[in-house]
């Protein structure tokens, strides 16, 4: 099973908002709705900001948000701040014998 | 505090095994499933396995399958993961994380990862 699709990078402005799209198969992100999203900062374990595409754990600012629409999942970042610079992965289980698959990767850069 | 902790990473000869381990403490251990996901230097994230709460369900990416074993002992509230016929392409950052929902993926808690480097 082929790793999901996310655009290399994406850039924007602190206080601007910037979205990351993820891009799968019916075999994964269009046929569960157990997407997840992790963000990761160089040298940093990953750390999960969505799951189950749209709920953010306990604690986590309300500026991530995720939706799904078909085979595509897309990660919102509102209000964006110099602390979000990291690489950030969508995930998603999968119905083939690898059971979860990651994404690419996405750079978000803040300008 | 949940804490996962890994180690047993090293430099190994192609060919040839090692074995991590994954020290969970902070939380029930045995209430989670709990995975195995790779970073190869300067790459992104891959998952290798999973393994369900009493150990009694297991799961391998294709890459890994039939080289790779996952186990846990509950007793101990430790995950291994025992890696044989080791290749260059196995060299990578090893994480073990913890699963909040089974089956869905959602990977809450993540150790700081333990490196393998697979070299002559």
């Amino acid at each position: 099973q082929s790793a999901l699709t996310q655009p290399a990078s994406v850039s924007g402005s602190p206080g601007q908002s910037v979205t990351i799209s993820c891009t799968g198969t019916s075999s994964d992100v269009g046929g569960y709705d157990s997407v997840s999203w992790y963000q990761q900062h160089p040298g940093k374990a990953p750390k999960l900001i969505i799951y189950d595409v749209n709920n953010r754990p306990s604690g986590l600012s309300n500026r991530f948000s995720g939706s799904k629409s078909g085979n595509t999942a897309s990660l919102t970042i509102s209000g964006l701040q110099a602390d979000d610079e990291a690489n950030y992965y969508c995930s998603s289980y999968g119905s083939s014998s690898t059971v979860y698959v990651f994404g690419t990767g996405t750079k978000v850069t803040v300008l | 505090e949940v804490q996962l902790v890994e180690s047993g990473g090293g430099v190994v000869r192609p060919g040839g095994s090692l074995r991590l381990s994954c020290a969970a403490s902070g939380f029930t251990f045995h209430d989670y499933a709990m995975t195995w996901v790779r970073q190869a230097p300067g790459q992104g994230l891959e998952w290798v396995s999973s393994i369900n709460w009493n150990g009694g369900s297991t799961a391998y990416a294709d890459s890994v399958k039939g080289r790779f074993t996952i186990s846990r002992d509950n007793a101990k509230n430790s995950l291994y993961l025992q890696m044989s016929s080791l290749g260059a392409e196995d060299t990578a950052l090893y994480y073990c994380a913890r699963e909040l929902d089974a089956g869905h993926g959602d990977f809450d808690y993540w150790g700081q990862g333990t490196l393998v480097t697979v070299s002559p």
